[in-house]
């Protein structure tokens, strides 16, 4: 199946430091997400991004589907953001179809 | 709308017990599925479903039986539960389960199977 592979594993930052948090995976996709899950467990869907750019707030994110990766981009970050990061995403195939392939996500940490 | 809502939050099993974790939406949406979620580690699909009786197979399916009778419900049950079947259990559900579909996923079940 296809891979998906998360960088960096952990990230510590400072309230109000920038980062980018990278996905890469293995072969063609027409669905990706990235999920925000909280200290608390829950998973919340960020952006549906197989390709192209977009922001909500102070997060942004870049498909480059024909390079097969993705970037998440967090600005001004702020204590809330902590959390893990993942990066999902369904193949083309047909014995792909339906099935979300997860990455094992970028641990945040951010201090105040 | 409720969303994606699972039941129990947290649940203690011994080994052997069987047990059904519940997973219900309110969005009319056709397509549901089950991940369980290992400590440091990302989702991984256990069985989902693309429509009211119809249901397949994902990465990590033994151990677990689905049914989908309604359009709403998607439960998982466990026959006979194991030490390894400890685990954060997701259910999620979207339009379709291609292209253009965000999932929405429940707030999860905690069980510990000792």
């Amino acid at each position: 199946g296809i891979q998906v592979e998360q960088s960096p594993p952990d990230l510590i930052l400072q309230e109000g430091a920038n980062s980018t948090l990278r996905c890469n995976f293995s072969d063609s996709v027409n669905n990706l997400q990235w999920f925000h899950q909280n200290p608390w467990g829950q998973l919340i869907n960020l952006f549906y991004i197989p390709s192209g750019t977009k922001q909500n707030g102070r997060l942004s994110a870049t498909t480059v589907a024909t390079e097969r990766y993705s970037l998440l981009y967090i600005s001004s970050s702020q204590t809330t953001d902590s959390g893990v990061y993942f990066c999902a995403v369904v193949g083309t195939t047909t014995d792909s179809w339906g099935k979300l392939q997860f990455g094992a996500g970028t641990q945040v940490v951010v201090t105040p | 709308n409720a969303g994606v809502t699972q039941t129990p939050k947290f649940q203690v099993l011994k080994t052997g017990q069987s047990m059904t974790l519940q997973c219900a939406q309110d969005m009319n949406h056709e397509y549901m599925s089950w991940y369980r979620q290992d400590p440091g580690m990302g989702l991984r699909l256990i069985h989902y479903s693309v429509g009211a009786g119809i249901t397949d197979q994902g990465e990590v399916p033994n151990g677990y039986n689905v049914s989908r009778s309604t359009t709403e419900d998607f439960p998982l049950r466990l026959l006979s539960a194991a030490p390894s079947q400890t685990s954060v259990y997701f259910c999620a559900s979207s339009r379709g389960g291609g292209s253009g579909e965000t999932q929405y996923f429940g707030p999860g079940t905690r069980l510990l199977v000792l």
